[in-house]
C-alpha cells in the first residue's frame, strides 16, 4: 500500500518568514495530493490540493509543488502569520477498487507542528 | 452550508463497554469515510461507504469495530468490548461522489474517545 513520509515533524519560524514542509510517497499511481491544516481540538481542514497533471499550484500565500518523477511534493507558506500556527498534514490519494469502481484512499503523513512566533 | 458534524464531541467509557459514534455528512455527499487519529499521528483509514454499502472496510482493526450507513446519509461507528488501545480521535469525512481518485474529502471535528 501507499506510504507517505513527512518532514520536518516540527517547524518554528518568525512571523513574516517562509515555511516549507516536504512529503514523499511510494505509490506511483497516486494522483491527488491534498494538504490539511488541523487546529487544536478540530478536524483537518483542506487548505490546498494538487492533481498529478500539474506541477505547481498557488493560492495567495500558500503554494504546493509536485515532482512525480521523484515522488515528492511540498507545501510552501510565505509571509507567515501567528494564525498559521497549527499541525499540517500531507496526504496522497492512491487508486483503489471497491464495489467494482475506482476510488481514492487517502494516506496521511505524520504531521508537522508549525509554530509562528510574533 | 453545513459541514460534516459528529456526535458526541467527547466520549469517556470504561474498558469492556460498547460505544456508538455518529457522523452526519455534508448533504448530498454519497461517499463517507471513517478515520482514526492517535495522538501525534495522521489520520488512518478505517472504512469507506459508497451510498449505503461499506465498499472498503479493510482498515477496521478487528471484528470489534463495525459501521453502518442504512439510509446513505448518517453513519454510525460501533465499537464493542472497548479496550484502552481504542482511545483516539475518530474522524468522519464525506466527499461528493467518492468515485475516481480526485474527490475532495471534507472532515468533521471528530469524536475524542477515551477508554478508562
Amino acid at each position: 500500500g501507499e506510504n507517505v513520509e513527512q518532514h520536518p515533524s516540527t517547524l518554528s519560524v518568525q512571523e513574516g518568514d517562509s515555511a516549507v514542509i516536504k512529503c514523499t510517497y511510494s505509490d506511483s499511481a497516486s494522483n491527488y495530493f491534498p494538504w490539511y491544516k488541523q487546529e487544536l481540538g478540530k478536524g483537518p481542514q483542506l487548505i490546498i490540493d494538487i492533481r498529478s497533471n500539474v506541477g505547481e499550484k498557488k493560492d495567495q500565500r500558500i503554494a504546493v509543488t509536485l515532482n512525480k518523477t521523484a515522488k515528492h511534493f511540498s507545501l510552501h507558506i510565505t509571509e507567515t502569520q501567528p494564525e498559521d500556527s497549527a499541525v499540517y498534514f500531507c496526504a496522497a490519494n492512491s487508486p483503489s477498487w471497491a464495489g467494482g469502481t475506482s476510488y481514492g484512499k487517502l494516506t496521511f503523513g505524520q504531521g508537522t507542528i508549525l509554530t509562528v512566533h510574533p | 452550508g453545513a459541514g460534516v458534524s459528529q456526535t458526541p464531541s467527547n466520549k469517556v467509557t470504561e474498558k469492556g463497554k460498547y460505544v456508538e459514534l455518529r457522523c452526519d455528512p455534508i448533504s448530498g455527499h454519497t461517499a463517507l469515510y471513517w478515520y482514526r487519529q492517535s495522538l501525534g499521528q495522521g489520520p488512518e483509514f478505517l472504512i469507506y461507504f459508497q451510498g449505503t454499502g461499506a465498499a472498503d472496510d479493510s482498515g477496521l482493526p478487528n471484528d470489534r469495530f463495525f459501521a453502518v450507513r442504512p439510509e446513505g446519509s448518517v453513519s454510525t461507528l460501533k465499537i464493542q468490548r472497548t479496550e484502552r488501545g481504542d482511545s483516539a480521535v475518530y474522524l468522519c469525512a464525506s466527499s461528493p461522489t467518492g468515485l475516481g481518485t480526485r474527490d475532495t474529502q471534507y472532515f468533521g471535528p471528530g469524536t475524542r474517545l477515551t477508554v478508562l
